[in-house]
C-alpha cells in the first residue's frame, strides 16, 4: 500500500511552546490529507481537512488558531499547535487520500504522541 | 444517530474462532467501504475495501448489502495476532470525499 510518514515520532514540550508535526505521502500525491487526534482508549476524532493550495477545514470544536495547518505541496502537510498546554497532549494521526479510479483510499501516518508538560 | 456504527465490543473469543463483525451506515449515498485495523497506539491501517459483490483475503470476507445499509467482516480460523481494534470506514463522495470512522470494535484472540 501507499507510504504516508510522519515526522516526529514522539515529541515531549514545556506548555507554552509550539510543536510542528509534519505529514508527507512518499509515493503518491496527496491534494487532500486529513489530521485526527485520538486520545487513550477512544477513537479517532477527525481535527481538519488540509487541502493543497487553500485553508484547511476544521471540525466543530476545533480551534483553527491553536492548531495551524499548511498543506503547500502536494505531498507535505504540517500541523502546528500553538501554544500547548498538558491537555493537548495526544496521539496525533495525520492521513493523506489517494485518489482512484473507482474509489478514494486513505493511509495513515504512524502518529505523533505529543506530551506537554 | 451516529453516521456509522458498529458494535462496540470488545469481542473475547479463542483462537481458531470464527468472529463477525457488522457495521451499519445511515448515509445511502455512500459509495465506498473499507476495513482497517488498530493496533494499541498505532495508526489504523488499511485491511480491505470492500465490494459490492464481496471479497475475500485469505482469512478475512467483506461483504457489503446496500439495501440494508450494512457492511460485515468475517475472520475465519482466527490468530492471536487477529487481536486487534476494527474500524469501519464509508466514504460518502459528492464533490469531495467525506471520510466517516466508526469507533471500532476490539477483538480480543485467547489462546
Amino acid at each position: 500500500g501507499a507510504v504516508v510518514s510522519q515526522h516526529p515520532s514522539w515529541v515531549i514540550c514545556k506548555s507554552g511552546t509550539s510543536v510542528k508535526i509534519e505529514c508527507r505521502s512518499l509515493d503518491f500525491q496527496a491534494t487532500t490529507m486529513f489530521w485526527y487526534r485520538q486520545f487513550p482508549k477512544q477513537s479517532l476524532m477527525l481535527m481538519a481537512t488540509s487541502n493543497e493550495g487553500s485553508k484547511a477545514t476544521y471540525e466543530q470544536g476545533v480551534e483553527k488558531d491553536k492548531f495551524l495547518i499548511n498543506h503547500a505541496s502536494l505531498t507535505l502537510s504540517t500541523l502546528t499547535v500553538t501554544s500547548a498546554h498538558p491537555e493537548d497532549s495526544s496521539f496525533y494521526i495525520c492521513s493523506a487520500l489517494s485518489v482512484g479510479l473507482e474509489t478514494d483510499t486513505q493511509y495513515f501516518g504512524p502518529g505523533t504522541r505529543l506530551t506537554v508538560l | 444517530r451516529k453516521e456509522v456504527e458498529q458494535d462496540p465490543g470488545p469481542f473475547n473469543v479463542p483462537e481458531g474462532a470464527t468472529v463477525a463483525f457488522n457495521c451499519t451506515y445511515s448515509n445511502s449515498a455512500s459509495q465506498s467501504f473499507f476495513w482497517y485495523r488498530q493496533d494499541c497506539r498505532k495508526e489504523p491501517k488499511l485491511l480491505m475495501s470492500v465490494y459490492s459483490s464481496g471479497n475475500e483475503d485469505g482469512r478475512f470476507t467483506a461483504q457489503l448489502n446496500r439495501a440494508s445499509q450494512y457492511i460485515s467482516l468475517l475472520i475465519r480460523d482466527s490468530k492471536l495476532s487477529d487481536s486487534a481494534t476494527y474500524l469501519c470506514v464509508v466514504n460518502q463522495y459528492s464533490s469531495a470525499s467525506k471520510i466517516i470512522f466508526g469507533s471500532g470494535t476490539r477483538l480480543s484472540i485467547r489462546p
